[in-house]
């Protein structure tokens, strides 16, 4: 029962350099996100997609850009790695269910220094 | 410079006590609650949800206290074990935002055997 799965685990980068993170769900979730979490400062939400097709901004966007490539799969794209993105990125699922909310269920996160 | 880094608050227990996590959110018009817990090295794991049309909800070894007039949620862990001890967070969301969570910035909760 894989859930949500991230790669790389871990990654060092060079100020400017480019990666992307990829992230992949199994439950057949149509809401996907991702996080950083630095310490002290709890989960901040960088992008979501409310379902395939659809991407908007969170609370911490910019350096950032986003894919929903299918209903599956949602990465994340750093252009150009600066010291301030090192942090841990989590990715997660959801779907809605009627009208209510439902628990979004997480990856166990990409460790990503910039140096 | 020197920098400063925030510190969690932490709430240390004995083995086989019962544990009491305590939020504070910040929306009146959230309707849906939940906590997560978080191991080291791992991601937030889902433990109980509630909703605003409720004030107790229970699961195993595991109650949600809603108090919607002093917009209060705690999380009680009954027989708190050494394999609770991680760092445990509230969120709350507002049906209207597009199910995007406002997450408390967590509790470090010590188990002593």
């Amino acid at each position: 029962n894989a859930g949500v799965t991230q790669t790389p685990k871990f990654q060092v980068l060079k100020t400017g350099q480019s990666m992307t993170l990829q992230c992949a769900q199994d439950m057949n979730h149509n809401s996907m996100y991702w996080y950083r979490q630095d310490p002290g400062m709890g989960l901040r939400l960088i992008y979501y997609s409310a379902s395939e097709g659809t991407t908007d901004k969170g609370e911490v966007p910019n350096g950032y850009n986003v894919s929903r490539l299918n209903k599956r799969e949602f990465s994340l794209r750093l252009e150009s790695a600066a010291p301030s993105q090192t942090s841990v990125y989590f990715c997660a699922s959801s779907s809605p269910a009627g009208s209510g909310n439902q628990p979004q269920h997480f990856g166990d996160g990409t460790r990503l220094s910039i140096l | 410079g020197e920098s400063v880094g925030l510190h969690l608050p932490t709430l240390s227990v004995q083995e086989g006590d019962n544990s009491i996590i305590n939020c504070a959110y910040s929306n009146s018009a959230s309707d849906y609650f939940i906590w997560y817990k978080q191991e080291s090295g791992k991601g937030p794991q889902f433990i109980i949800d509630i909703r605003s049309n409720m004030d107790k909800r229970q699961g195993q070894r595991v109650t949600v206290l809603l108090n919607k007039t002093v917009k209060h949620l705690s999380l009680q862990i009954a027989a708190t074990q050494p394999g609770d001890s991680a760092v445990y967070f509230c969120a709350e969301n507002n049906a209207g935002n597009n199910r995007k969570l406002i997450w408390g910035l967590g509790t470090s909760l010590a188990v002593n055997p």
